[in-house]
């Protein structure tokens, strides 16, 4: 079946440094790629996506391209921020039965110290 | 635009007892989600709804969950009786069109359920 794998955390980072955190998948088709982001204290909300290979989306400084012959679709900033800090999760849909179905990833917790 | 709305926002009751969650999509939003989120996991999908129809619950355990959409609107999440194993943030989610692959979520609050 359908799955996502993300890289384990907390990732903790100084103020300024690069981001990369690892999103892979398994589907069958053509999914649709996606980060959502938690801030503490709120709910999840969509950073950015991709709908086909060699995508690119991009929000907020952060980028993500859809590789779909590595099956990724890795997390990056060139500078990250103490409002960085959250839980970033990743995501697919993909066709199923009557629509597309979403699968999440666990969750990657980042940590930015000033 | 208002978002998704849920309540209540925390629940705490005892196993075998019975409890609802409510859900209100933004407005004009024909899919909406309920996801189970266990500390440290992702959201897991529990059932989807297009309109008042259900497009997936393969995930919901039936045998004390069930759900309902009428009127195509807002929804109810309820689980009975409940098990020590349901302590989680239930999410609900819509977006506009489920046959449309790329549609984002938007997402609400979230319920926290402790079961003691």
């Amino acid at each position: 079946g359908n799955s996502v794998t993300q890289m384990e955390g907390p990732v903790t980072l100084s103020e300024e440094a690069f981001l990369t955190i690892n999103c892979t998948y398994t589907a069958t088709g053509y999914p649709s790629l996606f980060w959502y982001v938690q801030y503490p204290g709120e709910g999840l909300q969509l950073l950015l996506k991709a709908t086909k290979a060699d995508d690119k989306g991009s929000n907020k400084g952060f980028e993500a391209t859809y590789r779909k012959e590595t099956t990724s679709f890795h997390l990056e900033k060139g500078s990250v921020q103490v409002s960085d800090s959250a839980v970033y999760f990743c995501a697919l849909s993909a066709a199923n039965t009557g629509g597309f179905k979403t699968i999440f990833g666990a969750g990657t917790r980042l940590f930015v110290k000033a | 635009e208002a978002g998704v709305a849920q309540s209540p926002r925390y629940k705490i009751i005892e196993k075998r007892q019975s409890v609802a969650f409510w859900c209100n999509p933004i407005s004009g939003h024909a899919t909406l989600y309920w996801y189970q989120q266990i500390l440290g996991q992702g959201p897991k999908l529990l059932i989807q709804f297009q309109n008042n129809g259900v497009v997936d619950d393969s995930q919901l355990p039936k045998d004390r969950f069930s759900a309902e959409r009428l009127k195509g609107v807002d929804s109810t999440l309820k689980i009975q009786p409940a098990k020590l194993e349901d302590s989680a943030v239930y999410l609900c989610a819509s977006s506009l069109d489920l046959l449309a692959g790329g549609a984002e979520q938007y997402f609400g609050p979230g319920t926290r359920l402790t079961v003691t």
